[in-house]
């Protein structure tokens, strides 16, 4: 069974930092790429970034550029998502997920965790 | 940027009635298109991918169907375990973006 499991959520100030890390289990963490996804208050669904399966190419939304970093640690089988210069726009929950069933450019997430709450305020 | 247009926002239905969601996608994504259930407190859960291939283990009475840049996803006879939000996602790209949600409440 394909277990993921997001921790390092917490309260923060505008301009703060935290790291979240997503241990994967019950697949070949190494041949998945991956992503975050987040989910704001009111809002919908927003994919963040994402990483190949190798780490070598990452990918973010116009919104995170150059303020995140997402990485992983194959040896680990674990996902990080360095978050730097937090905005009140940035709470949310935010899910690790994997990429599945994949197109012929990308893939949609077959499954995810249960999330982690990044709260940003003064 | 591809823009998903989702509706409605919001949808009442009863036990029993067949629902229909309706997803937009500003260009052509040829077909590369999922659809999410969430619940309140859970994690997402794939139930279409490719815009009609049932995920393994959810309910035929989910389907999904494509025109174009029209996608729809249809809930024949709904559940009571059906109420929940459904979120289209396109995957023409690996800069996916996700519609607005449809929030499917109990009339």
């Amino acid at each position: 069974e394909v277990q993921l499991l997001e921790s390092g959520g917490g309260f923060v100030q505008p301009g703060g930092s935290l790291r979240l890390s997503c241990v994967a289990s019950g697949f070949t963490f190494r041949h998945s790429a991956m992503s975050w996804v987040r989910l704001a208050p009111g809002r919908g669904l927003e994919w963040v970034s994402a990483v190949t399966d190798d780490g070598d190419r990452t990918y973010y939304t116009d919104s995170v550029q150059g303020r995140f970093t997402i990485s992983r640690d194959n040896s680990k089988n674990t996902l990080f998502l360095q978050m730097d210069s937090l905005r009140v726009e940035d709470t949310a929950i935010y899910f690790c997920a994997k990429a599945g069933h994949c197109g012929s450019t990308s893939c949609p997430f077959d499954s995810w965790g249960q999330g982690t709450l990044v709260t940003v305020s003064s | 940027d591809i823009q998903m247009t989702q509706s409605p926002s919001t949808l009442s239905a009863s036990v029993g009635d067949r629902v229909i969601i309706s997803c937009r996608a500003s260009q052509t994504i040829d077909g590369w298109l999922a659809w999410y259930q969430q619940k309140p407190g859970k994690a997402p859960k794939l139930l279409i991918y490719e815009a009609s291939v049932l995920e393994s283990g959810v309910p035929s009475r989910f389907s999904g169907s494509a025109s174009g840049t029209e996608f729809t996803l249809t809930i024949n006879s709904l559940q009571p375990d059906d109420f929940a939000t459904y979120s289209c996602q396109h995957y023409y790209s690996y800069w996916r973006t996700f519609g607005q949600g449809t929030k499917v409440e109990i009339k």
